[in-house]
């Protein structure tokens, strides 16, 4: 069946420092790629996402490309604030065997900035 | 435009007791999924559905049910509940469910079983 692997957390970088979740995905077909952040007492939000293979998804300074040689999606950000402390999940969405989709999501990523 | 709205936000019950969690989409939204969140097992799937019908099930026992009335909102229901059904369940809406269509996520029901 479908999955998603993420880096193991927690991760806990300084202010302006770089910034990269490792995502790796298995599935059949040609799926799409997300990356939800959830911050604490809150639900899922989208932050990004790519539908085909070489799509760059971006958006708050963050990016991440579907690489379907290495069936990766790494979240990347060149420099971190402090409000990007997060909960961060890679997830995929793909047909079924019987036709269906739905969206598989990793184990999430916890994200601490420190000042 | 309001966003996913689910009722209630906490929710504490006995073992063997049963609950019933509420979900109401976007508007205009067709598909609504209900995922389980657990610090263990993280986010898992139950179940979706998509005009009053269930398209997509996960791997939850039968005490886990779901409906979804004409207007799209969608209800879930667990009966004889266990002290591990303690967890975050968030519901989802987009349009069509289908494809690279967002997800859009409420803010969940945190329900404790004691």
């Amino acid at each position: 069946g479908d999955s998603v692997t993420q880096m193991e957390g927690p991760v806990t970088l300084s202010e302006e420092a770089f910034l990269t979740i490792n995502c790796t995905y298995t599935a059949t077909g040609y799926p799409s790629l997300f990356w939800y952040v959830q911050y604490p007492g809150e639900g899922l939000q989208l932050l990004l996402k790519a539908t085909k293979a070489d799509d760059k998804g971006s958006n708050k300074g963050f990016e991440a490309t579907y690489r379907k040689e290495t069936t990766s999606f790494h979240l990347e950000k060149g420099s971190v604030q402090v409000s990007d402390s997060a909960v961060y999940f890679c997830a995929l969405r793909s047909i079924s065997n019987f036709g269906n989709e739905k969206l598989t999501f990793g184990t999430g990523t916890r994200l601490t900035i420190i000042p | 435009k309001a966003g996913v709205t689910q009722t209630p936000r906490y929710l504490i019950k006995t073992r063997g007791q049963q609950v019933t969690l509420s979900c109401s989409p976007i508007s205009g939204h067709r598909s609504v999924s209900w995922y389980q969140q657990t610090p263990g097992q993280g986010l898992q799937f139950l179940f979706e559905y998509f005009s009053e019908t269930q398209r997509n099930k996960g791997n939850f026992p039968g005490r886990f049910s779901g409906r979804q009335f004409s207007n799209s909102r969608s209800e879930m229901n667990v009966s004889t509940l266990e002290l591990g059904d303690s967890a975050l369940y968030l519901c989802a809406s987009s349009p069509t469910g289908q494809g690279g269509t967002e997800a859009f996520f409420g803010q969940g029901t945190r329900l404790t079983v004691v």
